[in-house]
């Protein structure tokens, strides 16, 4: 049971350029989330997912798109990287959507120059 | 209505002190309220909650009040030790929203 995983776990792109993180869990669960995290800034939700098909707009969601084809996969996409999506991004998942753990992933350091 | 704040922002103990970190909140309708413990490197992990009907919950050596008149609730760490350095979060989730809202994190240092 590897619980939450991410790929990859470090990327450096120029501006301009695209690329997806691949985020999977093996836990059965329906919910699923990224996150970014600044330093000073905790954590922001990007986007989530209430379950397969189905994604949602969070706190902080421009710039990026996610598609949930599966359910045990979320894939979160940038189109043209820019300087100020530099971060470390998780992908967390949980059993129910209100009042649960959320689990997260290992992390994805990425760094736009 | 969805930010939590924490303080202090950093916070240094010496080891075998108590620490405590207080998060604030304005949305009444806050109703679970998870702390997270995130090491260097590392991934956040739960390490206790609480729910709006309960004003106390214990785990060993950590311990997560809940005041919801006056809008905090406060981790309790005891009998400190090396490990528990970290930075630590809190969140909060309230009826209707599908979304955790964290603080921006506290770092705690332990003294040997």
């Amino acid at each position: 049971n590897a619980g939450v995983t991410q790929t990859p776990k470090f990327r450096v792109l120029k501006t301009g350029q695209s690329m997806t993180l691949l985020c999977a869990q093996d836990m059965n669960h329906e919910y699923m989330y990224w996150y970014r995290q600044d330093p000073g800034m905790g954590l922001r939700l990007i986007h989530y997912s209430v379950g397969e098909g189905t994604t949602a707009k969070g706190e902080v969601p421009d710039g990026y798109n996610v598609s949930r084809l599966k359910k045990q996969n979320f894939l979160l996409g940038l189109e043209s990287a820019a300087p100020s999506q530099t971060s470390v991004y998780f992908c967390a998942s949980s059993l129910l959507l209100a009042g649960d753990t959320q689990y997260f992933g290992p992390g994805t350091r990425l760094t736009v120059l | 209505g969805e930010n939590v704040e924490q303080h202090p922002s950093t916070l240094s103990v010496q080891e075998g002190d108590s620490a405590v970190i207080k998060c604030t909140y304005s949305d009444s309708a806050s109703n679970y309220f998870p702390w997270y413990k995130q090491e260097l490197g590392k991934r956040p992990q739960l390490i206790i909650d609480i729910r709006s009907n309960v004003g106390e919950k214990k785990d060993q050596r950590i311990a997560v009040t809940l005041n919801k008149t006056a809008k905090h609730f406060s981790l309790h760490i005891t009998e400190t030790q090396p490990e528990d350095s970290a930075v630590y979060f809190c969140a909060k989730q309230s009826y209707g929203n599908n979304r955790l809202a964290f603080g921006k994190g506290n770092q705690v240092v332990v003294i040997p």
